[in-house]
Order: structure tokens, then sequence, then C-alpha cells
């Protein structure tokens, strides 16, 4: 089972902040904080990760939370090409051949 | 970056005929990849995890026999859906590790869209 809770949908005009919010209340020491997202009949695309600190790169920002029990990404300028399915997803890293377990994640409406 | 590489995209095939996916990792060797599934509207399933030079390991549910995996090299591994049948119409999606330690991310392919007739 995932052990992430994400709103099923959001929307978010062209432009502006999207931030999209994520629990893992139960998320372990060795666990990192994964966003992928999910444009429709495309393979999912890394966006960021991170483990206790927040994280930005080119495409966006993860900020988690202090207890780490929460994270929220965000596109600070969205566009109708962010429109998609984004996923936040916790797993150890460092270990090569550990499969992502995907939850249902987000739906991203941009709209003009 | 990494990438990836599946093929083909898209494929229709007469229901009791069998078909290969490809997955090939372009710019890394990948002694682990992945397969996933993926139905309408829902989200990604693991179906199995592809171990070069051994056998696969398959999640609970997934018949090994019908879903037959090969990765006989470190850039390579192959799904072939034997006897395929309408129910297994789907969007299956490869996924390939690139061990870089804290940075570890796993790529994915662009998908290959089943449509069993």
């Amino acid at each position: 089972d995932a052990k992430t809770t994400q709103p099923p949908s959001m929307d978010c005009a062209e432009g502006r902040a999207a931030n999209l919010p994520c629990n893992h209340s139960t998320i372990s020491g060795n666990e990192y904080v994964y966003w992928y997202r999910q444009i429709h009949s495309q393979g999912p695309q890394y966006i960021i990760h991170g483990l206790k600190n927040n994280e930005t790169n080119e495409m966006a920002s993860l900020i988690i939370t202090e207890d780490r029990k929460s994270s929220t990404l965000i596109l600070p300028h969205a566009t109708l090409r962010d429109t998609a399915v984004y996923y936040c997803i916790v797993t150890p890293t460092g270990q090569a051949g550990t499969a992502l377990i995907f939850g249902k994640g987000t739906t991203l409406s941009v709209s003009s | 970056g990494a990438v990836v590489s599946q093929h083909p995209s898209w494929v229709i095939c007469k229901s009791g005929t069998s078909v290969k996916i490809e997955c090939r990792s372009l710019d890394f060797q990948a002694t682990t990849m992945f397969w996933y599934r993926q139905f309408p509207k829902q989200s990604l399933m693991l179906m199995a995890t592809s171990n070069e030079g051994s056998k696969a390991t398959y999640e609970q549910g997934v018949e090994k026999d019908k879903f037959l995996i090969n990765h006989a090299s470190l850039t390579l591994s192959t799904l072939t859906v034997t006897s395929a049948h309408p129910e297994d119409s789907s969007f299956y999606i490869c996924s390939a590790s690139k061990p870089t330690g804290p940075n570890e991310k796993l790529f994915f392919g662009s998908g290959t869209q089943l449509s069993v007739l």
C-alpha cells in the first residue's frame, strides 16, 4: 500500500504557483520523499526528491516539514503543460533495486 | 540525463497471440528493471522486478507464465505477454534504476499501449 495521502485533484491558473500537498505521517528515518508526474499516456517523469531539507531544482521546489510528516511540491509558475497526475512517494534510497509504489496521486489541471 | 527507451509505443494484436515489449537503458547499466501495468484512470501497478542474469520476481497475482520477463543484459529487459486476451489490454511501463547512492532515481520508459482484439 502507498504510504502517502494526496488530494485527488487540484486546479491552478496558468502563471500562478501550484502547491501540491502530501501527507506521509508514517515515514521512516531512511525514507526519502520523491515526486514524479505523469502526463497523459506517457511514462512517469522524475521531478524532485528530498530527505529532510528543502530542495529546489529547475522544475520545482520541495518543502518538507520539520517532523517530515508532510511535504509540499511547488511549481512556481504553472503552465498548461504542467497538467498531469502528480505522485508523492516515500521510499528508501541508495538501494538499487527498490521499486516505487505509486498511490493515486493528484490530478493537477492548469487552465488559462 | 539518463534515458530509458521502450518499444513499441503501441501494439494491436489478436487474441491468443504473443507480444514482446523491449525496455532499454540507453546510457547506463541497469542491474534491475521494473515492469508496471496501468489500466485507464488508475495508478501504476508494479508487476515484476527484473534482475539481470536471474529470474524475475513477480508481485502477488501476476502470472509468471503469462508475463515472461527476460533480462539477459545490463541494458535490456523484455516483457512478453503470452497468449494475450482482451483483459490484458493495458498500458505497460518499464523503469530502470541508476544506482547513484542517495541521489538514486528511477527512470521510466514512455510506455506501451497494448490492445488485444
